[in-house]
């Protein structure tokens, strides 16, 4: 069983669309994150999410919205995609909060055109 | 900000040898700095995790340390083997109750049979 898994694993879409990817945990944590790794590697936190209350929102433009539904998931919706969107997307989990060590995603490959 | 530097350039070793993968970080001092290990096409995958006030943590071949005087982190891995070629991440985190890790961009260790 996939421990953090999130879909799709590939996004190719239009300049101006709207799109999300779903992430979810099985590992009964109560933390989760979405981290964003740009063409140099670069891997950059965006969001974190600790029992579905936001704790971390870094400087990341409004057209990204996450949403917690329940402490298992964990989705990011992107409005109005721009060419600069670009990048790998990761969502991890770990137990809690501080001193811990963080679970990811395989990744979602999002290619804005 | 925190800025984290990792060796830029892709580090290229004999199968047996040890390899040294270096990380160096400016401003404050990290309560705790983690590595991770990432294949192409895969997220990062926890390896280890030492705390400032520890000098040095072993896991089978893999070897970390930490030198707050020097704000560096050193990662071995002994007798290396083509199957530990992939990209290592460091990442440190302030402390408190946020968990947010910055990553450096990582070495690309290819070890050669």
């Amino acid at each position: 069983d996939t421990a953090v898994s999130q879909t799709p694993k590939y996004l190719v879409t239009q300049m101006g669309n709207d799109k999300s990817i779903k992430c979810e945990q099985n590992l009964g944590h109560d933390t989760m994150y979405w981290y964003k790794q740009d063409s140099k590697k670069f891997l950059k936190i965006m969001f974190s999410y600790n029992n579905k209350e936001l704790i971390i929102n870094e400087t990341v433009p409004n057209r990204f919205s996450p949403k917690s539904p329940d402490k298992a998931h964990l989705n990011l919706h992107i409005n109005s995609l721009e060419l600069g969107d670009s990048a790998v997307y990761f969502c991890a989990s770990s137990q809690g909060i501080g001193n811990e060590k963080l679970f990811f995603g395989s990744g979602t490959q999002l290619s804005v055109l | 900000s925190q800025k984290i530097e990792q060796n830029s350039e892709a580090l290229n070793i004999q199968e047996g040898k040890t390899a040294t993968l270096t990380c160096n970080y400016t401003n404050y001092s990290p309560a705790y700095l983690q590595w991770y290990r990432q294949d192409p096409g895969r997220g990062p995958v926890f390896l280890l995790l030492i705390r400032e006030n520890e000098k040095e943590k072993r896991k089978e071949r893999l070897k970390v340390t930490f030198d707050t005087t020097l704000k560096q982190s050193l990662f071995h891995i002994t007798a290396s083997q083509p199957a530990d070629s992939a990209t290592y991440l460091c990442a440190l985190e302030r402390g408190g109750a946020t968990n947010k890790l910055i990553f450096g961009t990582g070495t690309l260790l290819a070890v050669q049979p």
